[in-house]
């Protein structure tokens, strides 16, 4: 079955720091596609970055890149350079793109970033 | 390019009436569609999704209904909300490497 694990429920990180935030995904369908979001307390869903499970390079979007690794079904986030602007809740989701095409989302990260 | 608009931003209503929460997608075609509840401090409960007009996949059971009238108009319904359908719903289409947002409904019945 479809599953999506963020082990963290909360992060510190002093600004201008690098920061990792982990997703463990779990799917038998060999075609899906990774999201993280990012929701500041506004509630709105900000897109940070997509990661398709044939691509062949970590995707990378300015600051934010995946660190995806297909074997251990781990699609981490990674924030460089933090700012305080970056404090927010960080969700990872998953779409499989064979049978169901549903996007479900993992319980989400809480991240802080700290002068 | 695509845009999401769902309405209404927030909304009190009384135990016991009804409830319609519309979302409509435009710049894209037979996008996926999807309505999330999330509660406070929570993350995203996945709702509803649909692939195409007219089909509709309910993932969990409860007092909601969803309907897609048109290729990019996605509806939530209840003929009676209960307090437990407080929350922060959210719309959301989809198509191969993108999944955007609307900017979400803060229901509170009382």
């Amino acid at each position: 079955a479809q599953k999506i694990t963020q082990t963290q429920p909360g992060m510190f990180v002093q600004e201008k720091e690098a920061v990792t935030l982990d997703c463990t995904y779990d799917t038998s369908d060999p075609s899906y596609g990774l999201f993280w979001y990012k929701q500041p307390s506004s509630g709105e869903m900000i897109f940070l970055i997509y990661q398709g499970s044939y691509d062949q390079q970590n995707a990378t979007e300015g600051r934010y890149s995946l660190n995806f690794q297909k074997a251990r079904k781990s699609a981490n986030l990674v924030i460089s350079a933090s700012q305080l602007g970056d404090s927010a809740m960080y969700f990872c989701a998953m779409r499989e793109t064979g049978d169901t095409d549903k996007l479900i989302f993992g319980t989400g990260t809480r991240l802080q970033v700290f002068p | 390019s695509q845009t999401i608009h769902q309405w209404p931003a927030t909304l009190v209503q009384p135990v016991g009436s009804p409830l319609s929460l519309e979302c409509t997608v435009e710049g894209t075609s037979n996008p996926n569609l999807y309505w999330y509840r999330q509660a406070a401090g929570r993350g995203l409960q996945l709702l509803f999704y649909s692939v195409g007009i007219g089909q509709i996949s309910s993932e969990v059971p409860q007092n909601l209904s969803a309907s897609r009238p048109q290729d990019r108009q996605f509806i939530l319904s209840s003929k009676k909300l209960l307090l437990s359908d407080s929350g922060f719903y959210l719309c959301a289409w989809s198509v191969i490497r993108e999944a955007f947002f609307g900017q979400g409904t803060r229901l509170t019945v009382v």
